[in-house]
């Protein structure tokens, strides 16, 4: 199984900066990662796909990156709904695995 | 616009089998697609459960697949999910999804919270 390692478990950032997220694969999944966006009480949303790929609605002050082992999640700018958590998930090989998640926090 | 909705005991007995339904809307599970469960328990992250194919073929998380079978009515547009022998570490919010190859996972239901306790 594929361990997915996302850094920092929180991240505390004032709105209008930008946010950095990282995710850690245990082996190569190659572009096939997923980022979501999840708020109290709500279910996941994705955010991107193919590593770098919005999903539909999604603005454009979040981007990803990354390939292999190694990926980032960047929100410019941050707005006051983008405070949530966040995971990442690797749909390469099965199962399926999610990050623990990073909490993104107004400071 | 595709929606998914799961229902299903909020409660259920330990030792006994959980069994939840997802019923799509807006598409049709016939026409493709893998089909998700997903759970998080309280304050934690999130677990896969298990996927299957439209066709019926099924993957499942190695750490629940002695317990878990993943099934799907397409004249009935559901996919279904039943954990058996349950204990209350299997307490969590379950969530269906569709999960087109490729692409994440890119519609999910509200999720409905299971409680294991007697």
């Amino acid at each position: 199984e594929i361990v997915m390692t996302q850094s920092p478990a929180t991240l505390s950032v004032s709105p209008g900066e930008r946010a950095t997220l990282s995710c850690r694969a245990s082996q190569s999944v190659s572009s096939n990662l997923a980022w979501y966006q999840q708020k109290p009480g709500q279910a996941p949303r994705l955010l991107i796909y193919g590593a770098s790929t919005r999903a539909t609605g999604i603005p454009a002050r979040f981007s990803g990156s990354g390939s292999g082992t190694e990926f980032t999640l960047t929100i410019s700018s941050l707005q006051s709904e983008d405070f949530a958590v966040y995971y990442c998930q690797q749909y390469n090989n099965w199962p399926q695995t999610f990050g623990q998640g990073t909490k993104l926090e107004i400071k | 616009q595709v929606q998914l909705q799961e229902s299903g005991p909020g409660l259920v007995k330990p030792s006994e089998t959980l069994s939840l339904t997802c019923t799509v809307s807006g598409y049709s599970i016939s026409s493709g697609y893998y089909w998700g469960w997903i759970r998080q328990p309280p304050g934690k992250g999130l677990e896969w459960i298990g996927s299957i194919y439209h066709s019926g073929s099924t993957y499942y998380n190695p750490s629940l697949k002695s317990r878990v079978t993943i099934s799907v009515d397409t004249s009935k547009n559901q996919f279904s999910l039943k954990l058996s022998s349950v204990t209350a570490a299997d307490t969590a919010v379950y969530y269906c999804a569709r999960d087109p190859p490729g692409s994440g996972m890119d519609v999910w239901g509200k999720g409905t919270t299971v409680t294991v306790s007697s």
